[in-house]
């Protein structure tokens, strides 16, 4: 069984430039989570999509959105981007959006924002 | 508010010998408690988790985790650590009700020397 898939594994930015990452969960997984794991800074949650619809976000600026396509795949997208932004951005899926299912994490796309 | 306090930055063993990496937790409500581990470069990969039921959670590569709701903890063990479990160990909660999230803790980097 295919696991959580990102695209692409690494992307360099400027400052002011947009980002888009996509992910693709676990066949049969409808939630999807986005986390931010910056240097220092631990996971912080980003995002969540459950069956097409956003269901929680982090405290995170507006900046910083997405959206889950009738397939359940999802999109994160990061406008004017700041140099902070840089990190690594992980996926994560799960079989229904109940809290006790666990989330599966893919293997994360790198960002870095000169 | 959720919230994970793992308190050793770096845990070190060495091989054979058993292991433990803390984790105590603060939710308002009943928790789910998960762990996970990254291995450098890499996603998260799920260990175990505590839904409900037996304290004593066992999970993947020999590791098993107490949940106590007295003092609030859920410490990893494992009896006989290998190299190869060198590693960051995460801690996560998430309150059982509502559309609540998963908070990690900052991290644990585990070493096992030979």
């Amino acid at each position: 069984e295919a696991g959580v898939t990102q695209s692409p594994t690494h992307l360099i930015k400027t400052r002011g430039q947009q980002a888009t990452l996509r992910c693709s969960p676990i066949s049969g997984h409808t939630s999807v989570y986005w986390y931010q794991q910056a240097l220092g800074l631990g996971l912080q949650f980003l995002l969540w999509y459950d069956e097409g619809e956003e269901r929680n976000r982090g405290n995170f600026p507006p900046r910083f959105s997405g959206r889950q396509f009738p397939n359940y795949s999802s999109e994160l997208n990061v406008n004017a981007l700041e140099l902070e932004d840089s990190a690594l951005y992980l996926c994560a899926s799960s079989l229904r959006g109940r809290n006790q299912e666990t989330q599966y994490f893919g293997p994360g796309t790198r960002l870095l924002v000169l | 508010a959720q919230s994970v306090a793992q308190p050793e930055d770096q845990v070190n063993v060495a091989e054979g010998n058993p292991l433990t990496v803390k984790c105590t937790y603060s939710v308002s409500g009943n928790p789910y408690l998960f762990w996970y581990v990254q291995y450098p470069n890499r996603g998260l990969q799920f260990l175990l988790k505590y839904i409900t039921g037996d304290n004593l959670v066992k999970g993947s590569y020999g590791f098993e985790a107490e949940f106590n709701k007295s003092q609030t903890s859920f410490h990893l063990k494992k009896p006989s650590a290998l190299v190869s479990d060198s590693a960051l160990y995460f801690c996560a909660v998430r309150e059982q009700s509502g559309y609540s999230t998963l908070t990690f803790g900052k991290g644990t980097m585990l070493l096992v020397s030979p």
